[in-house]
């Protein structure tokens, strides 16, 4: 199993430009989530989803856009870049079951500077 | 929502010390408290999680601890190493795992 990826691995866009975020997952996890993270802040939930067709706000949504069209895929939207969204992007992906662990498996992470 | 508070920002031990990070949170909800290690350039992995019927958990040199009525949860190291050196990160969720709410981070350094 690949696990979680994401692609590209960095970005560079001018302010203004959109473009998608690719994650993808092989293990048949329900459930999948976007996190930015940013020096001193940790990681900050944008968009989640509990399964395809189902997607819900994090913490940090506006200016991103997802869908879930797939169980295995769950693209991340920037629709105009702003240099507020210079960033490391973590997808994740995990099961729904209640009866085990909880684990949540993080893609290797996207580089994205605005200018 | 949930609010995750996250101390020390950084801790410096000798190797063969102990660390203790503590983390406290909002939501008297939250049931699911994971702690996550984040090696320079690396993704972040889960090291240990706890859930809230549960007080204390170990693993090998590294624990966990929960005290529900005070709403916070400490992750302990022991005989740190320097392969210990990260950042790590502690999280709360009152439901699913793919909606945690995480701490700032703890950068832990230990030196020779």
């Amino acid at each position: 199993n690949a696990g979680v990826t994401q692609t590209p691995k960095f970005q560079v866009l001018k302010t203004g430009q959109s473009m998608t975020l690719q994650c993808a997952q092989d293990m048949n996890h329900e459930y999948m989530s976007w996190y930015r993270q940013d020096p001193g802040m940790g990681l900050r939930l944008i968009h989640y989803s509990v399964g395809a067709g189902i997607t819900d706000q994090g913490e940090v949504p506006n200016g991103y856009n997802v869908s879930r069209s797939t169980t295995e895929d769950f693209p991340l939207r920037l629709l105009s870049a702003a240099p507020s969204q210079t960033s490391v992007y973590f997808c994740a992906s995990s099961t729904r079951t209640d009866f085990v662990s909880r684990t949540q498996y993080f893609g290797p992470g996207t580089r994205l500077l605005v200018l | 929502g949930e609010n995750v508070e996250q101390h020390p920002s950084t801790l410096s031990v000798q190797e063969g010390d102990s660390a203790v990070i503590k983390c406290t949170y909002s939501d008297s909800a939250s049931n699911y408290f994971p702690w996550y290690k984040q090696e320079l350039g690396k993704r972040p992995q889960l090291i240990i999680d706890i859930r809230s019927n549960v007080g204390e958990k170990k693993d090998q040199r590294i624990a966990v601890t929960l005290n529900k009525t005070a709403k916070h949860f400490s992750l302990h190291i022991t005989e740190t190493q320097p392969e210990d050196s990260a950042v790590y990160f502690c999280a709360a969720t009152p439901g699913t795992a793919s909606k945690l709410t995480f701490g700032t981070g703890t950068r832990l350094q230990v030196t020779l």
